[in-house]
């Protein structure tokens, strides 16, 4: 089984739907990301967490929220999504001690 | 200006080449420095961590350049398998961000 674990694995949903993408990890890590990657733009951060009560916003966090429910779990919403947010987006944990980051699959996600 | 940069490529070598990728960095309080690989539509896994001092993996060196601020990654004897996407990571002082290269494309050529 995946350390890190993404659901859906691919959505396709329409522009205006509220949809949540979750991650869940077996790694007992604190730390969590949610990224979403761009052809030609690399991996961008959306939003992060170090702990249960701890949220905070990334590069690109507008259009987005994040709830982390568990030290295990950490989701991903779009309350009203767009077609520009069509992208592949990933979760990621870390140890904060090597700083080496352990990524789920990745949701491919389309907006139409 | 980018934290981060990278040439994208393509690089296409034929198998046995020795290739090498740059990346440049433009915060200098950058602490940590990576390098992963993302094969197409797969997840970016680490490869390997980058040390002050460089570091060998087998086929892959990875070195360090604090003045410059700039990490590289060398592949000696190509392999087909070794197509894919590297990207170049970065962290600051604070561990709390990575700070993404847009990645540099990579095809070994039989």
């Amino acid at each position: 089984d995946a350390d890190v674990t993404q659901t859906p694995r691919n959505r396709i949903t329409k522009t205006g739907k509220r949809i949540m993408l979750e991650c869940s990890q077996t790694k007992g890590h604190d730390r969590m990301y949610w990224y979403r990657q761009d052809p030609g733009l690399g991996l961008q951060l959306i939003y992060y967490s170090f702990d249960v009560k701890d949220i905070n916003k990334g590069e690109i966090s507008d259009g987005y929220s994040v709830s982390r429910q568990a030290q295990a779990k950490f989701s991903l919403s779009l309350e009203s999504a767009i077609p520009n947010q069509t992208a592949l987006y990933f979760c990621a944990t870390s140890d904060g001690a090597k700083n080496i980051q352990y990524f789920g699959a990745g949701t491919r996600l389309s907006v139409l | 200006r980018k934290e981060v940069e990278q040439d994208p490529g393509p690089f296409n070598v034929p198998e046995g080449a020795t290739v090498a990728f740059n990346c440049t960095y433009s915060n200098s309080a950058s602490q940590s420095f990576f390098w992963y690989r993302q094969d197409c539509r797969k997840e970016p896994k680490l490869l390997m961590s980058v040390y002050s001092s460089g570091n060998e993996d087998g086929r892959f060196t990875a070195q360090l350049n604090r003045a410059s601020q700039y990490i590289s990654l060398l592949i000696r004897d190509s392999k087909l398998s070794d197509s894919a996407t590297y990207l170049c990571v970065v962290t600051l002082n604070t561990g709390n961000q990575f700070y993404f290269g847009t990645g540099t494309s990579l095809t070994v050529i039989p």
